[in-house]
């Protein structure tokens, strides 16, 4: 059982190149999201998806796609990079919203732009 | 907007000492989640609360939440290097009902021998 895979586990661009970082689960979830973690700032939502062909923003969202194609994937897009967009970026997910289940997260995509 | 604060922010103790992280929270919500994330890894779940006064217990690590404070605990007992981590409490507002969670800054814990 592979839970969460997230591609690739590290990535460096250059200001302007975009992007997209891939998540996968294997354990029929409806609910998965994006989280960027910066140093002294802890986990910041950037998008949601709580079931297939359902998106909604988070916190941070700007600069940022995401699409909901399946239940299995949901990848996160990065139009135009920005230096302010260096971060490790999780993907998590979990059962339901109606279930209070916990996240289960994948282990991060570190994304450095120059 | 749901605010989240988490401390201390750095702790660092000896082993067999005991300890409680503090997490409080600026809404109402009667769900609080506790993850752990060790250097350079992931998060792993520790403890989902879902109720006042909930309290629950793994091992050396006790989690509590109090909803009418905003308040969760988490107490470290005899603390072990192997505790060394950072942890973080979410808290899910219950406007949102579980599809936003907002995390606290975390807890970067460091036990020496």
């Amino acid at each position: 059982n592979a839970g969460v895979t997230q591609t690739p586990k590290f990535q460096v661009l250059k200001t302007g190149q975009s992007m997209t970082l891939q998540c996968a689960q294997d354990m029929n979830h409806e609910y998965m999201s994006w989280y960027r973690q910066d140093p002294g700032m802890g986990l910041r939502l950037i998008h949601y998806s709580v079931g297939a062909g359902i998106t909604d923003q988070g916190e941070v969202p700007n600069g940022y796609n995401v699409s909901r194609s399946t239940t299995e994937d949901f990848p996160l897009r990065l139009l135009s990079a920005a230096p302010s967009q260096t971060s490790v970026y999780f993907c998590a997910s979990s059962y339901s919203v109606s279930v209070n289940s916990p996240l289960h997260f994948g282990n991060g995509t570190r994304l450095t732009v120059t | 907007e749901l605010k989240v604060e988490q401390n201390p922010l750095f702790l660092s103790m000896q082993e067999g000492k005991n300890y409680t992280i503090y997490c409080n929270y600026s809404t109402t919500s009667d769900r609080l989640y506790w993850y752990r994330q060790d250097p350079g890894k992931s998060l792993e779940s520790l403890f989902v609360l879902l109720s006042n006064g909930a309290v629950k217990q793994e091992g050396r690590l006790m989690a509590s939440l109090d909803t009418k404070a905003r308040l969760s605990t988490l107490h470290i007992t005899a603390a072990v290097h192997d505790l060394s981590a950072t942890y973080f409490c979410a808290v899910d507002s219950q406007e949102t009902s579980g599809s936003r969670l907002t995390f606290g800054e975390g807890t970067q814990l460091t036990v020496n021998p």
